[in-house]
């Protein structure tokens, strides 16, 4: 499969751990972007990184980082978790680094936090 | 600063009748607009942007400027549409697309 993949699927933690979710973007996408989906806030836009580089930051929270590597897969690191964290992260790619191109979403990591 | 609002979290319909998700936004520039779909299990997916002035799956949608809309219709909705909808907004200067909170498309038989 040459779309986007996310690994784990599935994640459960408990409160004041640190986990790391990633990311494999589509071959030739050099954009990736990660997105928190919970019931309350829809599709909320955390980060993206153009080839390696910060482009943009959305409503991320400090206890969050992220990085694109060299081979353009990425990492969402989140730490200190809290129950509110639970929720479903979804990593995208696409070709281009502006809001004008289509997003190619991964089928996310469903994180809980106990 | 950019603003998707999708006012209705459900919509629940029967099968064969008329279906318009509402999408409105806020907006400084020259907007893109698009329509992505999530179907149970699986990955969200775009199904239509406003350039590209098609109809996916019997789906439209009209870019209205002046009342900063996009709503989606759909004049025969169909079970198979069952799906969560989000609105999402981009254009030139902005690094990626901000997403309404989505509307469930509910079709029962």
């Amino acid at each position: 499969d040459s779309g986007v993949t996310q690994t784990p699927k599935h994640l459960i933690t408990a409160t004041g751990q640190r986990v790391t979710l990633r990311c494999s973007p589509r071959s030739g996408d050099l954009s990736v972007y990660w997105y928190q989906q919970s019931l309350d806030q829809g599709l909320q836009f955390l980060i993206q990184y153009y080839n390696g580089e910060e482009r943009a930051k959305g409503n991320i929270l400090e206890r969050f980082s992220a990085q694109q590597f060299p081979d353009l897969h990425s990492e969402l690191n989140l730490s200190s978790l809290e129950l509110g964290d639970s929720a479903l992260y979804f990593c995208a790619s696409s070709v281009s680094q502006g809001g004008t191109g289509e997003l190619f979403f991964g089928e996310g990591s469903r994180l809980t936090v106990l | 600063a950019q603003r998707v609002t999708q006012p209705e979290k459900l919509l629940s319909v029967f099968k064969g009748a008329p279906v318009e998700l509402k999408c409105n936004y806020s907006y400084s520039g020259s907007p893109e607009l698009f329509w992505y779909v999530q179907y149970s299990r699986q990955r969200l997916q775009l199904l239509l942007r406003h350039i590209s002035r098609e109809s996916i799956k019997g789906f439209t949608a009209d870019l209205n400027k002046g009342e900063t809309s996009f709503h989606l219709k759909k004049p025969f909705a169909q079970e198979e549409d069952s799906a969560m909808y989000y609105c999402a907004l981009g254009g030139m200067g902005y690094s990626t697309l901000t997403f309404g909170k989505g509307t469930m498309l509910l079709v029962s038989p």
